[in-house]
């Protein structure tokens, strides 16, 4: 069974930047993709991107580019996901989920974790 | 991007009877490499993360009940949910892993009647 645990809640700034990280446990996190998505208040899903840890590869939708970095380090089975310039629109709980690869680039998500409430206010 | 639209947006059903929603994609998700459909299913129960219901448009994750069932290909898909029970309050979300960015419909929320 896969678990994912994330970080804590966090309170930010507009303007600033946040860093929520994943840890994996009882998978294959060096095979398979650890990805991204929020959840705005009463709103739906949103991929924000994903990365595939044993390649280093990683995607990011068009919406986000320059503004979210993923990174994985695969030594401690950890995800993390960087949001900078933070606007109150970016009010979300984050999830990271697994990703079982299908093909070299594409891989549907699988195990989700938790979730991160950020919220963003002055 | 592929656009991912879900009917209805919400429907109330009697215990023990069937539900239905529906999801159209803005293009094919059937990937000619493997002649399947990169379609999932998720159900998000109030207050907790989402949960993977279906994959390739019609295989069960494990551990799912059978009354949750998933058809359809290229651009219309459905998820069928028979014998309805209280436990299967919740918003149910297809997604297409076909191209990236991936994308979800808006949620279809199932209530008991």
């Amino acid at each position: 069974q896969v678990y994912l645990v994330q970080s804590g809640a966090e309170v930010k700034k507009p303007g600033s930047s946040v860093k929520v990280s994943c840890k994996a446990s009882g998978g294959t996190f060096n095979s398979d993709a650890i990805t991204w998505v929020r959840q705005a208040p009463g709103q739906g899903l949103q991929w924000m991107g994903g990365i595939i840890p044993r390649y280093g590869t990683t995607n990011y939708p068009q919406k986000f580019q320059g503004r979210v970095t993923i990174t994985a380090d695969d030594s401690t089975n950890t995800a993390y996901i960087e949001l900078s310039s933070l606007r109150s629109e970016d009010t979300a709980v984050y999830y990271c989920a697994t990703g079982s690869r299908v093909t070299t680039g594409q891989y549907y998500i699988h195990h989700w974790g938790q979730g991160t409430l950020v919220t963003v206010s002055s | 991007d592929i656009v991912m639209t879900q009917s209805p947006d919400s429907l109330a059903v009697s215990l023990g009877e069937r539900a239905t929603i529906n999801c159209k994609t803005s293009q094919s998700v059937l990937y000619s490499s493997n002649n399947k459909d990169h379609l999932t299913w998720h159900q998000q129960k109030p207050g907790q993360p989402p949960k993977l219901l279906i994959y390739w448009a019609s295989t069960r994750e494990s551990g799912v009940p059978d009354r949750f069932s998933g058809s359809g290909s290229g651009t219309d898909f459905t998820l069928t949910i028979t014998n309805v029970q209280a436990e299967d309050v919740a918003v149910y979300y297809c997604q297409q892993y076909y191209s990236t960015p991936y994308t979800f419909g808006q949620g279809t929320k199932l209530e008991i009647k």
